[in-house]
Order: structure tokens, then C-alpha cells, then sequence
């Protein structure tokens, strides 16, 4: 089984600052790792993802998060918010097997809260 | 292509009464989810379904029931609803295959549910 702790439920953070959710894992098995994104009243969007390849893997809109297998993290970074990312932010992990569930395991969630 | 349209957007339900939440998808994939999100608590996975005709239990299925009859659709049943009920539910769906197992989730926007 796997399981997912976001270490922060809020951030609060000044426009244009750098900012990084944390976001570590535990699992028996290989896996595949998310980050969504949810804005007020909406639904989950995907921001990145990481399936297999390079470990550092970015959004088109500024955001990066790294795989890191020894630490089991996969923490997501911006250099330079805006007032504009203010949402909260889930990590997300699935088991990445052939015949496996597909179900996804959350996190809690880390509400950023970018301020003028 | 629409992705994943839920219905209603909003509901208010009295305690008993009973309801069904629609889900579609338009994308042709196998596997579709029911989530509920509590405030702080992140997502929790109620239902899922691997195909037309295969459903099973996710973490919190109690109160709740589902059926699939087609690819597309994967209506959320709730029976004689209650308080611990009001919740927002979100439906989801991914492509599986038995080789690379499953991969993101796609979210559809949404039904905020109150039960007075």
C-alpha cells in the first residue's frame, strides 16, 4: 500500500518569492508521482507528473518538482510566485504496475497563499 | 472533447431523502473514481471501476453505491442520505493498461453536496 504526507497544510508566501511544497511517500512498490492543482470552487487540474525518465520534471507554467527514490520525496518548487497560484496543491501517488488498481493515494492537500 | 462532465453542480438534500450524481466521460477510458473531499482531509476514494460492469469498494464506500453499464457513464447513488454525507464529490477517470499500469486521473469539476 502506499500513503502520502504533505508536510504543510498552509504556505503563506509574498508575490515573486520562491516556494517549495513538501510532499513524501512511502511504498513497497515502483510508482508513479503527481502534483494537482486546485483553484477555489473548481476541480483537480494536473500540474506535473512523473512516470519514468528524468527525475526533475516541470509545468508549463513554472513549476518543478524532483523524484528523489532515496529520500521518497517528490517536493514541487516555483522560483517566483504570483498572486495568480494561490490554490491549494495535492501530491498524489499510484502504484505503477501492470494490473494494478490504478488508484491514486493523496495527500492532504497544502493551501499557498500568495500575497501582494 | 468535454473530459469528465458531472451533474448536478449543487444539491441540497434533506436527511432520508436519496439522490444520484451523474458522471460522464468522453474520453474513451477504462478506469473511472468517485472521491469525496472534506475540508483539510484531501481526497478519499468512495467507489471505483476497472470497466463496463466491474465496480469495487474504495475507502469509504459506506452509504454510497455505483453501477457501470457503459464506458461513458458512472453514476454515484446516495441512499437515505446524512449529515456526514455533506460533502463535495468529485468523479474521476484514467486509462489503464496491464503492461504500465494507470496513469494520471482526470477530474471532472464537481457536485457540492449539503444534507440538512
Amino acid at each position: 500500500a502506499q500513503s502520502v504526507t504533505q508536510l504543510d497544510s498552509q504556505v503563506p508566501v509574498f508575490e515573486e518569492a520562491p516556494v517549495e511544497l513538501r510532499c513524501n511517500y512511502s511504498s513497497s512498490v515502483s510508482v508513479y508521482l503527481f502534483w494537482y492543482v486546485q483553484y477555489p470552487n473548481q476541480g483537480l487540474q494536473l500540474l506535473l507528473k512523473y512516470l519514468s525518465g528524468s527525475t526533475l520534471v516541470e509545468s508549463i507554467n513554472g513549476f518543478e518538482a524532483e523524484f528523489n527514490k532515496s529520500q521518497t520525496s517528490f517536493h514541487l518548487r516555483k522560483p517566483s510566485v504570483h498572486i495568480s497560484d494561490t490554490a491549494e496543491y495535492f501530491c498524489a501517488v499510484s502504484a505503477n504496475y501492470g494490473g494494478s488498481q490504478g488508484n491514486l493515494i493523496f495527500g492532504k492537500g497544502t493551501k499557498l497563499s500568495v500575497k501582494p | 472533447n468535454a473530459g469528465v462532465t458531472q451533474t448536478p453542480k449543487f444539491r441540497i438534500l434533506k436527511i432520508g431523502q436519496s439522490m444520484t450524481l451523474q458522471c460522464t466521460q468522453d474520453m474513451n477510458h477504462n478506469y473511472m473514481y468517485w472521491y469525496r473531499q472534506d475540508p483539510g482531509m484531501g481526497l478519499k476514494l468512495i467507489y471505483y471501476s476497472v470497466g463496463a460492469g466491474i465496480t469495487d469498494k474504495g475507502e469509504v464506500p459506506n452509504g454510497y453505491n455505483v453501477s457501470r453499464s457503459t464506458t461513458e457513464d458512472f453514476p454515484l447513488r446516495l441512499e437515505l442520505a446524512a449529515p456526514s454525507q455533506t460533502s463535495v464529490y468529485f468523479c474521476a477517470s484514467s486509462y489503464s493498461n496491464q503492461l504500465a499500469g494507470t496513469y494520471e486521473q482526470y477530474f471532472g469539476p464537481g457536485t457540492r453536496l449539503t444534507v440538512t
